[in-house]
């Protein structure tokens, strides 16, 4: 099982709706999660860092279940700009190593 | 303040040559590391280091090579590469601990 599993889509969305993403880690000591978004060929950038009482950033929620393991994002009123791989990232300080998942496709359309 | 530096952008090996991917960073980050990206892979820890003179292992480190001499550079070396290794590289920074990584603009490699 890998350590990070995410679904790799794609999520082929029109303009303006809701599409949610999960990310699930299996390392229970794993301590911090973050959500980057990746464009075609470009390097990986931070969308968001994931709270234990979850964050919201404009249109963009991240939510942590710690007791069922798994990360969320949520975008709302997704735009055209959406259309990215958005990359989970978990961290485990024991270890001191970041950990990706191999990514979800969102394709939003016009 | 240039953030992460790679070099080359762009390379083309036969097999068995040896090579060194560059990175660099003007942020005074301790953390530095190199992931490779396959298609449906994901990114892929390769190896890490905490600090200047500390380094350590990721997932995928049979083939590389790193040192840490300077806080700033944090070099990865393919000894022989292989086809397999045809990839993109990525390397990143950040502060210690459970930060944001600063990715630099990838290297793309390919093994014939």
């Amino acid at each position: 099982r890998k350590e990070v599993e995410q679904d790799p889509g794609p999520f082929n969305v029109p303009e303006g709706a809701t599409v949610a993403f999960n990310c699930t880690y299996s390392n229970s000591a794993s301590q911090s999660f973050f959500w980057y978004r990746q464009d075609c060929r470009k390097e990986p950038k931070l969308l968001m860092s994931v709270y234990s009482s979850g964050n919201e950033d404009g249109r963009f929620t991240a939510q942590l279940n710690r007791a069922s393991q798994y990360i969320s994002l949520l975008i709302r009123d997704s735009k055209l700009s959406d259309s990215a791989t958005y990359l989970c990232v978990v961290f485990t300080s024991g270890t001191y190593k970041y950990i990706f998942g191999t990514g979800t496709r969102l394709k939003v359309l016009a | 303040n240039a953030g992460v530096t790679q070099t080359p952008k762009f390379q083309v090996l036969k097999t068995g040559q040896s090579m060194t991917l560059q990175c660099a960073q003007d942020m005074n980050h301790e953390y530095m590391s190199w992931y490779r990206q396959d298609p449906g892979m994901g990114l892929r820890l390769i190896h890490y280091s905490v600090g200047a003179g500390i380094t350590d292992q990721g997932e995928v480190p049979n083939g590389y090579n790193v040192s840490r001499s300077t806080t700033e550079d944090f070099p990865l070396r393919l000894l022989s590469a292989a086809p397999s290794q045809t990839s993109v590289y990525f390397c990143a920074s950040s502060y210690l601990g459970n930060n944001e990584q600063f990715f630099g603009p990838g290297t793309r490699l390919t093994v014939l």
